[in-house]
């Protein structure tokens, strides 16, 4: 079983605010690292698929990197909202293998 | 979004009886999943099929078995529910494992008394 860990379990910040979460991963037969946000009662939802070292991805206000050498990603989020209160996932995959590990996520509570 | 049914969407049963939750899909994907979430777990694999009849276990496989006898449909039958199996249970498809994103179904809150 692939060990994916994310830090910070949980976080709480206020509107304005921006913050990072990171997501570590095995940095052996590294394939895809997959970003999802996921609101209470709700599916999750894809953010960014990153395959190469270096990748650097943004969507609005939120962006990731990645670095595969070492075994880890960051995902950013500039000037938070109450909107974006949510679980946010990350998710691994190496050569060989036909499935997700997801790490048990980060849960993000912002303040207005 | 992603045309992905799952029934029923709740259900209560008791232990030691058998359960079957349906996974649909209008996409056309290759790949379909099976996760549970449980606090503190995130979303874990129980099984996943690359194709028609072809399946695989996933980290969380024991007292589960799947079936994908047609490209839409995707199977979990619970044998004989025990309480430990209180769960959420999500479906996904996807085109690809690696460099494509996945797409969940609502999910089906299953409660085994």
């Amino acid at each position: 079983i692939l060990n994916v860990e994310q830090s910070p379990q949980s976080l709480h910040v206020q509107e304005g605010d921006s913050t990072n979460f990171t997501c570590s991963f095995p940095s052996s037969n590294f394939y895809a690292l997959h970003w999802y946000r996921w609101e209470t009662a709700k599916s999750p939802e894809a953010l960014f698929v990153m395959t190469l070292n270096g990748d650097e991805k943004k969507k609005g206000r939120i962006s990731a990197t990645l670095n595969t050498k070492e075994g880890y990603s960051y995902l950013y989020i500039k000037g938070s909202q109450p909107e974006d209160s949510a679980t946010y996932l990350c998710a691994f995959t190496d050569t060989g293998r036909r499935a997700l590990t997801f790490g048990s996520g980060t849960r993000l509570q912002v303040q207005p | 979004d992603a045309g992905i049914t799952q029934s029923p969407r709740h259900k209560v049963t008791e232990t030691g009886t058998p359960v079957t939750l349906r996974c649909h899909q209008t996409e056309n994907h290759r790949y379909m999943y099976w996760y549970r979430q449980d606090p503190g777990h995130g979303l874990r694999l129980i099984h996943y099929s690359y194709g028609v009849k072809d399946t695989d276990k996933g980290e969380v496989s024991d007292g589960y078995s799947v079936s994908r006898s047609k490209t839409e449909d995707f199977l979990l039958t619970l044998e004989s529910a025990t309480s430990s199996q209180t769960s959420v249970y999500f479906c996904a498809i996807s085109e690809s494992v690696t460099a494509n994103e996945q797409f969940f179904g609502p999910g089906t809150r299953l409660t085994v008394l």
